[in-house]
């Protein structure tokens, strides 16, 4: 059974940075893509990026330089770190399996920006 | 980056009806549309790939259709357990995105 989980800081100051991490079990991560989707409260689902198990990634050009991902394969888990917050980041932040479709899912964190 | 804008943004819809849903992408996208399900406080859920290819597990009055720039989201026979916010997302081309959402609400 494939499950993901997310974990990191619920909350963050301005101008610093967000970190969370998705400890994936179940499956190997290798030949796979995993992905970051964020969604503000109340809003739609934002793409962030995916990485592959090789540390291959692609960003969303809307994070800018801001976005870096990823992996642990000894730990079955990948990351992701988005510097600079502001109060536009707090969101729920979800990870995924796959890119192209998302399979799997994890339940999702709530980040929240602020001081 | 693809835009895709689904309509209506709402639907107040009673059981057993039909619900339509629509998704229009701003440049071709091919095949490269998928539906997901995402209820009150949950993780979204992935409903149909490439347009129209069925998940496994998913109910069978869930269909897609479509391709190029515009897409279909049918329910057939809505149940209660169907209200949700349903989004389409595109693979095509990076960035992915996701349209703006659908909200299903039960009458």
């Amino acid at each position: 059974q494939v499950q993901l989980q997310e974990s990191g800081p619920g909350l963050v100051k301005p101008s610093e940075t967000l970190s969370l991490t998705c400890t994936v079990s179940g499956v190997s991560l290798s030949n796979y893509y995993w992905s970051w989707i964020r969604q503000p409260a109340g809003k739609g689902l934002e793409w962030i990026g995916r990485i592959y198990t090789s540390g291959s990634t692609n960003y969303n050009p809307s994070f800018k330089s801001r976005v870096t991902m990823s992996v642990d394969t000894s730990k079955n888990q990948f990351s992701l770190k988005l510097s600079s917050v502001t109060a536009a980041d707090t969101a729920v932040y979800y990870c995924a399996r796959g890119s192209l479709t998302m399979d799997y899912w994890g339940q999702g964190t709530l980040v929240t920006v602020s001081s | 980056e693809i835009v895709l804008t689904q309509s209506p943004d709402f639907q107040s819809v009673t059981p057993k009806e039909k619900v339509t849903i629509t998704c229009r992408a701003s440049q071709s996208i091919g095949s490269s549309l998928h539906w997901y399900q995402q209820k009150p406080d949950q993780s979204p859920n992935l409903l149909i790939k490439y347009a129209s290819q069925s998940i496994s597990g998913v109910p069978s009055r869930f269909s897609g259709s479509g391709s190029g720039t515009d897409f279909t989201l049918t329910i057939n026979s809505l149940e209660a357990e169907d209200a949700a916010t349903y989004y389409c997302h595109q693979s095509s081309s990076l960035p992915f995105t996701f349209g703006g959402g659908t909200k299903v609400e039960i009458k």
